[in-house]
């Protein structure tokens, strides 16, 4: 089965440094997205990319976020320079175009996830 | 996008069946009904998605009665592999981006 990967699988950062996750997602998908879970909190939606460029993100995606697609297989989620609070587990996540005509949406199938620690 | 609400934690004995149970009053004529499923450390993993009625795949089976303000996820039979946090989700299937608004979701632990 297809799946979400990402990479480092843990990532040790001191604070202000720059931080580039990566996620390849499934190969034939289109829409893409970022989630952050700090530990023993919800998972908080960041940014949703289609069609190469931004199509919603939240208010936790700053200035200090960006993501790109720099080629047909990664999609990467940058942090400029990274605060204590960023830490957080960093889940990639990817869907299929969307049904036409109201049927069943697709899904959304995650990557397993990078553990960023802020020192 | 509509408010869920699932209880916080269930505890359940391995071969039991386990009934989660979701509201979400506010639910729209277009939004679909979906769970996932998260383990320690891992990414949300889809379970299952229904708009009305029954739903049942290889995992697990979705009920929705007729006025779709509740839905029941049920898990037959469950061992100690499906203790995990459960998510609730309510959305639109054709507005936005699909982004996934999720809650606390319900803890499940399955004892021996």
């Amino acid at each position: 089965e297809p799946e979400v990967t990402q990479t480092p699988s843990h990532q040790v950062t001191q604070m202000g440094q720059e931080v580039i996750l990566r996620c390849v997602p499934i190969s034939n998908h289109l829409y893409f997205y970022w989630y952050r879970q700090i530990l023993g909190q919800k998972v908080e939606f960041l940014v949703s990319f289609y069609n190469n460029e931004i199509s919603e993100k939240s208010e936790i995606f700053d200035d200090q976020f960006s993501v790109e697609r720099p080629d047909g297989s990664n999609f990467t989620l940058k942090i400029r320079s990274t605060k204590l609070e960023d830490s957080a587990m960093y889940f990639c996540a990817s869907r299929a175009d969307r049904v036409a005509g109201g049927g069943v949406p697709d899904t959304q199938y995650f990557g397993p996830g990078t553990r960023l620690t802020v020192l | 996008l509509a408010k869920t609400t699932q209880p916080i934690s269930m505890d359940s004995y391995e071969g039991q069946e386990v009934n989660i149970t979701c509201s979400h009053n506010n639910i729209a004529t277009n939004d679909y009904i979906t769970w996932y499923q998260q383990f320690p450390s891992q990414g949300p993993r889809f379970i299952i998605q229904g708009y009305k009625t029954k739903v049942t795949n290889e995992v697990a089976s979705l009920f929705i009665p007729a006025d779709r303000k509740s839905s029941t996820l049920s898990l037959p039979r469950v061992s100690l592999s499906d203790t995990a946090v459960y998510y609730c989700l309510v959305g639109a299937s054709n507005s936005g981006y699909s982004t996934l608004t999720f809650g606390k979701g319900t803890m499940l632990l399955v004892s021996p």
